[in-house]
């Protein structure tokens, strides 16, 4: 079974501009969640979506925007790009976004530098 | 408000020593769940375990073993006859069982474990 995937593994971007990062979670799983990690405020959970529907979402100011379609894929879409976000993001699938089965399994990450 | 700590930013043992990892988390649910993740320098976090904050008991899986203490809120992690490979950032959670929109999942900031030969 194939696990989560991130595209792209790492990404250049430099401030001001957007950029869209993909999730493709293990086939089955319904629920994907974004987590930001960097070395100052270390893991952070970013927005979780269930079914298409952003079920929670972390602190984060409106330039951090999320999807989900049909197929469970997401995306994740950054505007006007700071220095400060600069860091991994990770992805996580689970079969569910409640109850017993919340194993979450993460993706390899992208990592985004703004220049 | 909820928080996890981990006091521990590094630590570092020679192989084959135990070693324990301590989480201590504060929260005011009376239900949660509580995780351990490791993370090995690929980047990937690999799930532990996750415990119910009703089930109290001891776990322990080959050399790994967790000790949950509510009276303390403290859900630690021992590492026996450690190994190089066990070389890793390791990160506790607490996340409670609702899904209300408030409600999120938070980590430590992990403890770095080397493990030397």
């Amino acid at each position: 079974k194939a696990g989560v995937t991130q595209t792209p593994r790492y990404l250049i971007k430099t401030r001001g501009q957007q950029v869209t990062l993909s999730c493709s979670p293990i086939s089955g799983h319904r629920s994907v969640s974004w987590y930001q990690q960097t070395p100052g405020q270390g893991l952070q959970f970013l927005f979780e979506y269930f079914s298409e529907t952003q079920r929670n979402k972390g602190n984060f100011p409106g330039r951090f925007s999320g999807r989900q379609f049909s197929n469970s894929r997401s995306e994740m879409n950054v505007s006007t790009l700071e220095l400060g976000d600069s860091a991994l993001y990770l992805c996580a699938s689970s079969l569910a976004a409640v109850g017993i089965s919340y194993e979450q399994y993460f993706g390899p990450g992208t990592r985004l530098t703004v220049t | 408000a909820q928080k996890v700590t981990q006091a521990q930013t590094e630590i570092s043992v020679v192989e084959k020593e135990d070693v324990t990892l301590d989480c201590v988390y504060e929260t005011r649910d009376t239900t949660y769940y509580l995780f351990w993740y490791k993370q090995p320098p690929s980047g990937e976090l690999v799930f532990l375990i996750r415990r119910n904050s009703f089930d109290e008991q001891n776990e322990i899986s080959g050399r790994y073993s967790w000790n949950f203490q509510k009276s303390t809120s403290s859900f630690n992690f021992t590492i026996t006859a450690s190994q190089v490979v066990d070389s890793a950032v390791y990160f506790c959670a607490l996340r409670p069982p609702t899904m209300n929109r408030d409600d999120k999942i938070i980590f430590g900031k992990g403890t770095r474990l080397h493990i030397l030969p």
